[in-house]
């Protein structure tokens, strides 16, 4: 069965960089969830979306930014990146808003801030 | 906020015992709740998923309970095995922030061979 993707897997920057992670749900999925786990630390909610619009959002710095594509993807954009913003970067998906509706989570993006 | 708590935070177990992880929450009014795995560095691996009508759900060596009334959630994992190793994370959905998964810190299990 087709999972969630995420890319790229790995990503490496310099501080004050910008970094765009993507997300591509599982098909016919509408609704995409960003989380980012820090180590040795639980998953924090930080934003997501619904048939393209912004359906809640968390703990997410205002250097982030992110949007879901007509095609339902999404990408998180991550400016003046700093060393804090080293983390594990979660995508998922569900077939529903609805709050009964299963999250089916993605592999991860490693962002390392040197 | 809901405070997801888990019990204990790390424990080792002899190959063959059955494992009991615990999970809290404070707000009892949940949508619901999943149980995941995560092995180091890796990614959420989903094992059960509890709506907030039912009371246990099972796949496998694997039974999670919810009692949703005192805020409780068990996973057992029946004749634990080397390949258990790993962390089980709790996570709760609620009405208040039905967008999102409020995660415990986990359990770090250890089955020793």
């Amino acid at each position: 069965a087709a999972g969630v993707i995420q890319s790229p897997r790995h990503l490496i920057k310099e501080k004050r960089e910008t970094a765009t992670l993507k997300c591509y749900p599982i098909p016919r999925h509408d609704t995409v969830y960003w989380y980012q786990q820090g180590p040795g630390q639980d998953p924090q909610f930080l934003i997501s979306f619904y048939e393209k619009m912004q359906s809640d959002k968390g703990s997410i710095p205002d250097r982030f930014s992110a949007q879901q594509f007509s095609d339902y993807h999404s990408e998180l954009n991550m400016s003046s990146l700093e060393l804090g913003d080293s983390a594990l970067y979660f995508c998922a998906s569900s077939a529903s808003v609805l709050g009964s509706a299963e999250q089916y989570f993605g592999p991860g993006t490693r962002l390392t801030v040197t | 906020k809901q405070e997801v708590t888990q019990i204990p935070a790390a424990l080792s177990v002899p190959e063959g015992e059955n494992l009991v992880l615990n999970c809290s929450f404070t707000d009892s009014a949940i949508y619901n709740l999943q149980w995941f795995r995560q092995d180091p560095g890796k990614g959420l691996t989903s094992l059960l998923l509890i709506q907030s009508s039912q009371r246990e759900q099972t796949s496998g060596r694997l039974n999670a309970s919810l009692d949703k009334s005192s805020g409780r959630s068990t996973l057992y994992i029946a004749a634990s095995q080397p390949g258990d190793s790993a962390t089980y994370l709790c996570a709760v959905r609620d009405p208040p922030r039905n967008n999102r998964l409020a995660f415990g810190k986990g359990n770090q299990v250890v089955v020793i061979p």
